[in-house]
């Protein structure tokens, strides 16, 4: 079974620094992807970052980067120059199996992220 | 863009009542999903559907029902509302998936059963 874990229940961060948020996952399929979402007070999910397992680089969208170290199951997140509008939860997920072309995602347990002026 | 729409930000329901969450999606998805969420434990899958009248148990079925009679319509049922049913619940919806989909949410709805 997949398992995604997210050891850091909170973070503050001083406006313009780079933060890094953990993930770590498990599961024994070869093929994965891993996702990363934010959610910001209004309650909507939104989609950031994707990382599949056999992509040779790690993945990047504007200010945001992957660093994926497949060997040691990790997939942090790197926001650069945070900004106050970062301030939100953030979630890390890992695509499970593909049933009938729904693919179901299991998430951790967020990080909540608080960027200081 | 694409939208998911949940048609309650906030409900109060008695403890024994039966609950109808309705959620819309205005892409023509053939997935739609409802997660709950709660803090500290994430977001977890309830039920999915990957075609109209198909569904799929998700990680915590129990206590819950789902129902798609229209591809863009899909609605979570609780027959008996109990208060470990509190919690946000998300919908989604999405493509159907080779490799990598994502997501797409709604807003969420706040529900509280006391």
């Amino acid at each position: 079974a997949q398992k995604i874990t997210q050891t850091q229940p909170g973070m503050f961060v001083q406006e313009k620094e780079a933060v890094t948020l953990d993930c770590t996952y498990d599961t024994s399929d070869p093929s994965y992807g891993l996702f990363w979402y934010k959610q910001p007070s209004s309650g909507e999910m939104i989609f950031l970052i994707y990382q599949g397992s056999y992509d040779q680089q790690n993945a990047t969208e504007g200010r945001y980067s992957l660093n994926f170290q497949k060997a040691r199951k990790s997939a942090n997140l790197v926001i650069s120059a945070s900004q106050l509008g970062d301030s939100a939860m953030y979630f890390c997920a890992m695509r499970g199996p593909i049933i009938q072309g729904a693919q179901k995602l299991v998430f951790g347990q967020g990080t909540r992220l608080t960027i200081n002026p | 863009d694409v939208k998911v729409t949940q048609s309650s930000r906030y409900l109060v329901k008695r403890t024994g009542e039966k609950v109808f969450l309705e959620c819309v999606q205005d892409m023509d998805h053939e997935n739609m999903f409802w997660y709950r969420q709660d803090p500290g434990l994430g977001l977890r899958l309830i039920y999915f559907s990957y075609d109209v009248k198909m569904k799929e148990k998700g990680d915590i079925p129990e206590g819950y029902s789902v129902s798609r009679e229209k591809k863009e319509r899909f609605s979570l049922i609780l027959e008996s509302a109990s208060t470990n049913q509190t919690s946000m619940y998300l919908c989604a919806s999405s493509y159907r998936a080779v490799t990598n989909e994502k997501l797409f949410f709604g807003s969420g709805t706040q529900l509280s059963v006391l």
